[in-house]
């Protein structure tokens, strides 16, 4: 069985651009994740996606992060524009249902931004 | 929001010995997750808990979820050097569907050959 994939492993750029990761989710999972984890801490939720329907962007910053999972499979997650806090890994995760089962994780995008 | 507290947050041992790590919730866990990272990686699925007392187990690694169900330990017997990475502790906030999936910060462990 394909993992979660996820691309590109590593980016850098300047503040004030643009950047976008994508993620392939295990095929089946109706449940997709994306995470920011800072160097030295644990993973933060940004964004809970349910098939195509957003289930909870709480800790997501909306003037410059936004995501999209069109037609509930594949997902992207978009910064507009970077800042310098904004480096950090961002980890894609997907599960079969919201809660009570595991979460499978992609490698991670490492972004760095200068 | 659900918090969770890991201790220690970091933990050098001697190949061959013993440890435990700790992650203590806010709130009550409803579903109890321990994953372990490598560093630069994504995190690997290493054990799910979901009734207060239950402990389950994989290889030398054992975890268990307290009966009041806002803690969990876990144990490594006779530690080895793959054992090493971060540990962390992530909760369902809700008991029904749609809960969020939150972790702690972590429990970086190092064992000396």
């Amino acid at each position: 069985e394909a993992g979660v994939a996820q691309s590109p492993r590593y980016k850098i750029i300047e503040k004030r651009q643009s950047v976008a990761f994508w993620c392939n989710p295990i095929s089946g999972h109706a449940t997709l994740y994306w995470y920011q984890q800072i160097l030295g801490q644990g993973p933060k939720l940004l964004i809970q996606f349910q098939n195509n329907g957003v289930v909870d962007d709480s800790q997501l910053p909306k003037d410059r992060f936004s995501a999209e999972r069109l037609k509930g499979v594949d997902s992207t997650l978009k910064i507009q524009p970077a800042k310098l806090e904004d480096s950090a890994v961002y980890l894609c995760a997907s599960s079969l249902r919201p809660g009570r089962t595991e979460a499978f994780f992609g490698q991670g995008t490492r972004l760095t931004v200068v | 929001s659900q918090e969770l507290e890991q201790s220690p947050q970091s933990l050098i041992v001697q190949e061959g010995k013993n440890l435990t790590i700790n992650c203590t919730s806010s709130k009550t866990l409803y579903g109890l997750y321990w994953y372990k990272q490598k560093y630069g990686e994504g995190l690997i699925f290493l054990m799910m808990l979901q009734k207060g007392g239950e402990e389950k187990s994989h290889e030398k690694i054992t975890a268990k979820l307290d009966e009041k169900k806002q803690q969990s330990s876990l144990h490594i017997t006779a530690s080895q050097p793959s054992h090493a990475g971060i540990y962390l502790c992530g909760a369902d906030g809700r008991e029904t569907s749609g809960s969020r999936l939150t972790f702690g910060e972590g429990t970086q462990l190092t064992v000396n050959p």
